[in-house]
């Protein structure tokens, strides 16, 4: 079945240096592609999202950049804060497929 | 005001008893989700409704009954309770159809643990 593979698992970074995760998807027909921040206690809120005919986009110190063409995207967070510390999610969605295919997440540390 | 509301947010019940777990959303959407999250931090779907009628039904024990009264609501009932069934359950709505891609919009979480 359709899977996405997440690395790293955890992630610590100094505040202020950038951090990158990365995602692997399956299922080349994938055309939707969102991120979510889940902080402690809470449920995970999307931060940004790309869809399969944008090669990148940002939104601040957030950017998602989407090479089809290898099946993988990737979060790019610039001037990490302590703010940023939760754990981040990829999905890969396919239109006509009903789901959302979760990574299984990556634990962000930013130390202060 | 919340979007996407869920009660309550702990619950601790014992081995063999039946409960249930309440979603509301007021964003207007058409679509709503239920999610297990394991202790892993692993999201899986387990159902999906649309305008009330169930869209989604995956491989999951048909101890767990979802309910949706109005598109507003979807409500999971659990029978039997089961220590694996202990785990974080989010709710979730979309605007339309999941064919359609919209973005899902998660509830804060209901913290069940089976003892």
């Amino acid at each position: 079945g359709e899977n996405v593979e997440q690395h790293p698992s955890t992630l610590s970074v100094q505040e202020g240096d950038s951090a990158v995760i990365k995602c692997t998807y399956s299922d080349s027909a994938s055309n939707y592609f969102p991120w979510y921040k889940q902080e402690l206690g809470k449920g995970p809120q999307l931060i940004i999202d790309i869809r399969s005919n944008v090669g990148e986009k940002k939104d601040q110190r957030i950017a998602v950049t989407l090479n089809k063409t290898a099946k993988h995207f990737s979060l790019h967070i610039t001037e990490t804060q302590p703010e940023d510390s939760a754990v981040y999610f990829c999905a890969a969605v396919t239109s006509g497929t009903y789901k959302y295919i979760f990574g299984t997440g990556t634990r962000l540390k930013v130390l202060a | 005001d919340t979007a996407v509301s869920q009660t309550p947010k702990y619950l601790v019940t014992q081995m063999g008893n039946d409960k249930s777990i309440k979603c509301e959303q007021n964003l207007g959407h058409d679509t709503m989700y239920w999610y297990k999250q394991d202790s892993k931090k692993f999201l899986k779907i387990m159902f999906s409704y649309n305008n009330k009628e169930l869209i989604i039904n995956e491989t999951v024990p048909n101890r767990f009954s979802p309910k949706s009264p109005d598109k507003a609501h979807l409500n999971l009932h659990i029978n039997s309770l089961e220590l694996g069934d202990s785990a974080v359950y989010f709710c979730a709505s979309s605007q339309g159809l999941p064919i359609s891609t919209d973005t899902q919009y998660f509830g804060p979480g209901t913290r069940l643990t089976v003892l």
